[in-house]
């Protein structure tokens, strides 16, 4: 199982970034899949799910309204759209497949996002 | 939203020796638990769910026990890798939190 981010970089507040994460060695379209990050030097916070179809999203209190995650099966990829960037975004953001109901079992590396101007 | 909390925040021991970290539900998660290992820029592992099931590849030495909302992650006997941060995460109830997490130092 391989989960590889990226589009991470450095933001403006109040403006956009997306990121990816392309997943292979297992059966992408079976599975829920999670973004989840860590500032620097602090812990993990869950931030977003989107179930294995895609039917629905869901979101941590602090990005709702702001990020929006979806995925495309077909190229075995999961997105995260992070609009209005505040400071308190900047984090290292991992995508993470469910190893059952809302626990990990594999991360990818992480992609660094900082919100600065 | 249930809050989780470890203790200790950092835990310091020797190799060789038995470890015990505890993480604390602010209400009952059942046995909805999971534990995680960081090692210093690398990406989250999986080491245990449902509060006692190992995920693969990880030792025997690790072990977690608990349900309702006291869990406990034991590390038998401590190697040297050991020596890094752990997090647990209460997945019963929406939205998934984890704990703040455990430093284990030398």
């Amino acid at each position: 199982v391989e989960m590889v981010e990226s589009g991470g970089g450095v933001g403006q507040p109040g403006k956009s970034l997306r990121l990816s994460c392309v997943g292979s060695g297992f059966s992408f379209r079976t599975h829920g899949l999670h973004w989840v990050r860590q500032a620097p030097g602090k812990g993990l916070e869950w931030v977003a799910l989107i179930p294995y179809d895609g039917s629905k999203t869901f979101y941590a209190d602090s990005v709702k309204d702001r990020f929006t995650v979806s995925r495309d099966n077909s190229r075995n990829t999961l997105f995260l759209e992070m609009n209005r960037l505040r400071p308190e975004d900047t984090a290292v953001y991992y995508c993470a497949k469910e190893g059952g109901p809302y626990f990990f079992d594999n991360w990818g590396l992480g992609t660094l996002v900082t919100v600065s101007s | 939203e249930i809050v989780m909390t470890q203790s200790p925040a950092v835990l310091s021991a020797s190799p060789g020796q038995r470890a015990t970290l505890s993480c604390r539900a602010s209400e009952s998660i059942s046995r909805n638990l999971a534990w995680y290992q960081q090692r210093p820029g690398q990406t989250p592992r999986l080491l245990i769910h449902a509060a006692s099931t190992t995920a693969g590849g990880v030792p025997p030495r690790f072990s977690g026990s608990g349900s309702g909302t006291e869990f406990t992650l034991a590390i038998s006997s401590l190697e040297s890798e050991d020596f890094v941060v752990y997090y647990c995460q209460q997945y019963d109830k929406w939205p998934p939190v984890f704990g703040q997490g455990t430093k284990l130092e030398i």
